[in-house]
């Protein structure tokens, strides 16, 4: 199975300011990443698919990048309601399998 | 639009079986391919298995012996079923639509909270 190794765990930042969430894949998945966003008993909800393409109706201040096994989230000019735990997922392979997730809150 | 709900039991007893049913509207599942995922305190985001747009089933391999998942094109439902519940089983499962040549889930339901307790 594809190991999905996120960082940092937990994150506090300011209103304003960027943030990265970086995840690791223990073999290359070939850009076959998503990122999911999980409000408080919400459920995930798609940000970013193929590593660095916007879903529908997301807001450009977030963006992904990256290749081979290494991936980042970037959430420019935080928002109060960016507020959630994200998740990296990976479908270059089965079994499908996500990160630990990083919980983002507000400093 | 879009929607998918699942329903089922709050609390399932240990080893018994349990049974969930995922209801889409605004999409045919005969274009989609469904999927489980289920969130746990101990292992946090679980793919579980799908059910491909022609019927045909995939398992992730910790559950393949217990977890059998199935639909009504009819109804526009999705079934869940796993046996040999734990305690460990207890989170929120849900279900997911990917697309067809689009492997990430695009929509997802509301989840349902599944407590295994005696």
């Amino acid at each position: 199975d594809i190991r999905m190794t996120q960082s940092p765990a937990s994150l506090s930042a300011s209103l304003g300011e960027t943030v990265n969430i970086e995840c690791l894949a223990s073999e290359d998945i070939y850009s076959d990443l998503a990122w999911y966003q999980q409000k408080p008993g919400k459920s995930p909800q798609l940000l970013i698919y193929n590593a660095n393409s916007l879903q529908n109706g997301v807001p450009s201040r977030f963006s992904g990048s990256g290749s081979g096994t290494q991936y980042s989230l970037k959430i420019n000019s935080l928002q109060s309601e960016d507020v959630a735990t994200y998740f990296c997922q990976q479908y270059n392979n089965y079994p499908r399998t996500f990160g630990g997730g990083t919980k983002l809150e507000l400093k | 639009q879009v929607q998918l709900k699942e329903t089922g039991p709050g609390l399932v007893q240990p080893t018994q079986t349990l049974s969930i049913t995922c209801t889409v509207s605004g999409f045919s599942l005969t274009s989609y391919y469904m999927q489980w995922v289920r969130q746990t305190p101990g292992k946090g985001l679980e793919w579980m298995g799908f059910i491909r747009s022609g019927g045909s089933t995939e398992y992730n391999s910790e559950f393949k012996s217990r977890l059998s998942i199935s639909r009504d094109t009819s109804k526009n439902q999705v079934f869940l079923k796993m046996n040999s519940l734990k305690t460990e089983d207890t989170g929120v499962y849900y279900c997911a639509r990917e697309g067809v040549k689009q492997p990430y889930f695009d929509y997802w339901g509301q989840g349902v909270m599944v407590t295994v307790s005696s």
